[in-house]
């Protein structure tokens, strides 16, 4: 079985330029978290998306968005860039939402803002 | 609301000593609790998790990890650590009873082992 991948693995953007990041879930896997990896901060969730329903959302700014699709892949979207949101994005995938099932991670895609 | 504290921000071993990377959580009901590694440049990496049964869970690569509710600690252990067993460790959390919570993580210990 593929693992998770997100694309692109790596990006550079100026400062008020949006974003759009890709992930692809575990073949059979509905739920796609997303988290921001940051050397001060760790892993700080951003949100989570189950049959194409966001079903819990982290304490961003409304510049950060999300969506799911039918099959499950998932994109999620900052608009608006600031320096402050380079980091690394790691998004996850599970069977269900809310289970003890372990998460599955994907690479990363790694956002420097200049 | 649950939160997972990892009071070390650095562990450095000796090749073959055992080694222990220390998790506290806080949660309202009955955790689930996992630990996770991560390698320069990669994604997380499952390494075990506790959700019910026997506190003395085993996982990958020859790690375990022993579950104490009067301690509400998950600490992380190795009885002979490898040089490739450097990298950054994540402990986490969910609550069992507070519904569809999010995961929420320590903010990782980076491990250095020592040749």
């Amino acid at each position: 079985k593929a693992g998770v991948t997100q694309t692109p693995r790596y990006l550079i953007k100026t400062r008020g330029q949006q974003v759009t990041l890709s992930c692809s879930p575990i073949s059979g896997h509905r739920s796609v978290s997303w988290y921001q990896q940051t050397p001060g901060q760790g892993l700080q969730f951003l949100f989570e998306y189950f049959s194409e329903t966001q079903r819990n959302k982290g304490n961003f700014p409304g510049r950060f968005s999300g969506r799911q699709f039918s099959n499950s892949r998932s994109e999620m979207n900052v608009s608006t860039l600031e320096l402050g949101d380079s980091a690394l994005y790691l998004c996850a995938s599970t069977e269900t939402s809310g289970s003890p099932n372990e998460q599955f991670f994907g690479p990363g895609t790694r956002l420097t803002v200049l | 609301a649950q939160s997972v504290a990892q009071p070390e921000d650095q562990v450095n071993v000796a090749e073959g000593n055992p080694l222990t990377v220390k998790c506290t959580y806080s949660v309202s009901g009955n955790p689930y609790l996992f630990w996770y590694v991560q390698y320069p440049n990669r994604g997380l990496q499952f390494l075990l998790k506790y959700i019910t049964g026997d506190n003395l869970v085993k996982g990958s690569y020859g790690f375990e990890a022993e579950f104490n509710k009067s301690q509400t600690s998950f600490h992380l252990k190795k009885p002979s650590a490898l040089v490739s067993d450097s990298a950054l460790y994540f402990c986490a959390v969910r609550d069992l009873y507070s519904g569809n919570t999010p995961l929420v993580f320590g903010k990782g210990t980076r491990l250095s082992v020592i040749a």
